[in-house]
């Protein structure tokens, strides 16, 4: 099993749609975590990191759930501009282990 | 937020040939940067883990002396493709983690360079 799993997609949503992603991991251990987006040939930029009561930044909302251990990303009146591949990452603080998913894909249709 | 540069943005260079690649923390200090590759439409890879002052880490499958990592200051790693060939044609990606030592908050958040595209004729 891999540390990190994410639905590849692709995603393809229409403009205004309301789209969520998952994030599995597999080590209790993981203390940090954060959603990335990058675009294509560009480097991951992040989005939003992710605690344990939930967070939401306009649009996107990032929740926790250590108990299932996944994290998920929620994103509200899709844009066109939210066309991208969204990476989960997951950090081990203290020893400097950082997964990375493989990405999300997002497509938004006009 | 904090910075990390990465340089060449994009390089071309003959098989055979050498290309060194920097990653520089600007505004904060690095103890550990990481090394990526990625594949057109493939997701990030890591290559290998860099601590200031002491051997790379390499993950699994990846070239010790193919990749040489060199981490010398807290600002700054080079990454060096050595004997290039065609099949490394890649886009190299850095990323740093501040470390809170310097008064910056500790937050496991990485901060990613812009990304070396090699493109090996």
């Amino acid at each position: 099993r891999k540390e990190v799993e994410q639905d590849p997609g692709p995603f393809n949503v229409p403009e205004g749609a309301t789209v969520a992603f998952n994030c599995t991991y597999s080590n209790s251990a993981s203390q940090s975590f954060f959603w990335y987006r990058q675009d294509c040939r560009k480097e991951p930029k992040l989005l939003m990191s992710v605690y344990s009561s939930g967070n939401e930044d306009g649009r996107f909302t990032a929740q926790l759930n250590r108990a299932s251990q996944y994290i998920s990303l929620l994103i509200r009146d899709s844009k066109l501009s939210d066309s991208a591949t969204y990476l989960c990452v997951v950090n081990k603080w203290g020893y400097q282990k950082v997964t990375f998913g493989t990405g999300t894909k997002l497509q938004v249709i006009p | 937020g904090a910075v990390v540069s990465q340089h060449p943005s994009r390089v071309i260079c003959k098989s055979g040939t050498s290309v060194k690649i920097e990653c520089r923390s600007l505004d904060f200090q690095a103890t550990t940067m990481f090394w990526y590759r990625q594949f057109p439409k493939q997701s990030l890879m890591l290559m290998a883990t860099s601590n200031e002052g002491s051997k790379a880490t390499y993950e699994q499958g990846v070239e010790k002396d193919k990749f040489l990592i060199n981490h010398a200051s807290l600002t700054l790693s080079t990454l060096t493709v050595t004997s290039a060939h065609p099949e490394d044609s890649s886009f190299y990606i850095c990323s740093a983690m501040t470390t809170g030592g310097d008064g910056s908050a500790a937050t496991g958040e990485l901060f990613f360079g812009e990304g070396s595209r090699l493109t090996v004729l």
